[in-house]
């Protein structure tokens, strides 16, 4: 069965600094995989997603995502921190010719110190 | 606003009182999605529509939960006899027809505590 994995529930950085959110998959067929970030009191707003057309996926708000095969991974990441980007982040993924379910990770709460 | 729309967003009740949620999707997405989320999980499935049909059922879908989608427009997810786990956030997302790489947008979700 699917699922993903989440390494870390939180993580803090400095504005400015360098965001890494690990994610990894269990699939035996790479499998779509999404991020989402989710703001308080807020749904799930897409962020980035993968679909086997480029191992390096660029989303929404500077972030970016690899696909990594070797790994079974598909890290999260932006070069530069800022304050607006402190939320959570969930990365999910859905088997291919399976469920139309997403499985999500336990999320990843990101804190950016002034 | 076009997104996906929950109604309401906060639900206070009593331990086995029923509650019934409403959602309504992206006008032209044909598939919808309900999901749970307790605090510090992600989003778990809980059922999904193709237009009126619903095709798919997570076992965290008791009997105590019933979901619908008449119309295939709006869906309403109903629990019967609430128990104090059933707080949580009930999240709706909807879907465009495709393949599996069709994003899911989601809803503000709806709160529910249970007294």
């Amino acid at each position: 069965a699917q699922s993903v994995t989440q390494l870390g529930s939180h993580v803090s950085v400095s504005e400015g600094a360098l965001v890494l959110l690990r994610c990894n998959y269990s699939s035996s067929v790479p499998p779509y995989l999404f991020w989402y970030v989710q703001y308080p009191n807020q749904g799930l707003q897409l962020l980035l997603k993968y679909t086997s057309a480029a191992t390096l996926v660029k989303g929404i708000n500077g972030f970016e995502a690899e696909f990594k095969k070797s790994e079974t991974s598909f890290h999260l990441t932006k070069p530069s921190a800022h304050m607006r980007d402190a939320a959570e982040y969930f990365c999910a993924g859905r088997s291919q010719g399976g469920s139309e379910k997403l499985v999500f990770g336990k999320g990843t709460k990101l804190t950016v110190n002034p | 606003d076009t997104g996906v729309s929950q109604d309401p967003r906060h639900k206070i009740t009593k331990r086995g009182q029923n509650v019934t949620f409403r959602c309504d999707p992206i006008s032209e997405h044909n598939r919808l999605y309900w999901y749970r989320q307790t605090l510090g999980q992600g989003p778990e499935f809980l059922t999904y529509f193709q237009n009126e049909a619903q095709l798919e059922k997570s076992r965290l879908l008791s009997d105590r939960f019933s979901a619908e989608r008449p119309k295939g427009s709006f869906s309403t997810l109903e629990i019967q006899r609430t128990e104090q786990g059933d707080s949580a956030m009930y999240l709706c997302a909807s879907s465009p027809d495709g393949l599996g790489g069709n994003i899911q947008y989601f809803g503000a979700g709806t709160r529910l505590s249970v007294l």
